[in-house]
């Protein structure tokens, strides 16, 4: 049973559009975490926020913004996807020892 | 820096035994494994911490050498569920909530 949701789960767009990947966890954790991953490759942090209204940028460079205004809801935007924003997209959370709980993930296609 | 992983896939019979290795350059606080079946979100395995200790459910066990800055992961009598990717991730400091990831190593069970 998941307790943290990404929509969409596929999304195909064309270049220019703006974009917003959801994520929303029900467990109360603090720490959240945007990671781009693209196929059969491995995990690459873009995003991280240890709380609300705090937000950090990640190891890989990514022209994608966050936000947490709430504690359950971690939003990634991307203001003008391109071809090479093409990727899947996984959030997760975390308490503690730092057990990442991942979401489904969202599967972006930009033509 | 990320960590190394090898080898970077394998192929058992059911029943065999296979060892992956996760390896640093850096000092290392823990070490983390999660595996990701194909098409799916990657799921944790075990945690270990700076203290050589080892862990394990089931036939999957982890050890974690403090002076090499290396894990190993030891899938025994291994079964058809256990294809997948593993990765292992990790955490240079108890206070850094940022994992990074090494790139994988696939696994394939074969009847």
């Amino acid at each position: 049973e998941a307790d943290i949701y990404q929509t969409p789960r596929y999304l195909v767009i064309g270049t220019g559009k703006k974009i917003t990947l959801e994520c929303s966890q029900t467990m109360g954790h603090d720490k959240m975490y945007w990671y781009q991953q693209d196929p059969g490759m491995e995990l690459h942090l873009i995003h991280y926020s240890y709380g609300v209204n705090s937000t950090e940028k990640g190891d890989l460079s990514s022209e994608s913004t966050v936000s947490r205004i709430r504690t359950e809801h971690f939003p990634l935007t991307l203001e003008s996807a391109r071809p090479s924003h093409t990727s899947q997209y996984l959030c997760a959370s975390s308490f503690g020892a730092n057990v990442l709980t991942f979401g489904a993930g969202s599967r972006l296609t930009v033509l | 820096q990320q960590p190394v992983q090898s080898p970077q896939a394998v192929i058992l019979r059911e029943g065999e035994d296979a060892v992956i290795n996760c390896s640093s350059s850096k000092a290392l606080y823990s070490v983390h494994w999660y595996r990701q079946k194909h098409g799916e979100a990657p799921v944790f395995l075990m945690i270990l911490l700076k203290g050589g200790e080892q862990k394990g459910h089931d036939k999957i066990s982890a050890s974690f050498n403090e002076k090499k800055q290396q894990s190993s992961l030891y899938l025994t009598a291994s079964q058809l569920s256990y294809s997948g990717t593993y990765f292992c991730g990790t955490a240079t400091g108890a206070g850094s909530y940022q994992l990074t990831f090494g790139k994988g190593t696939k696994l394939s069970v074969i009847p």
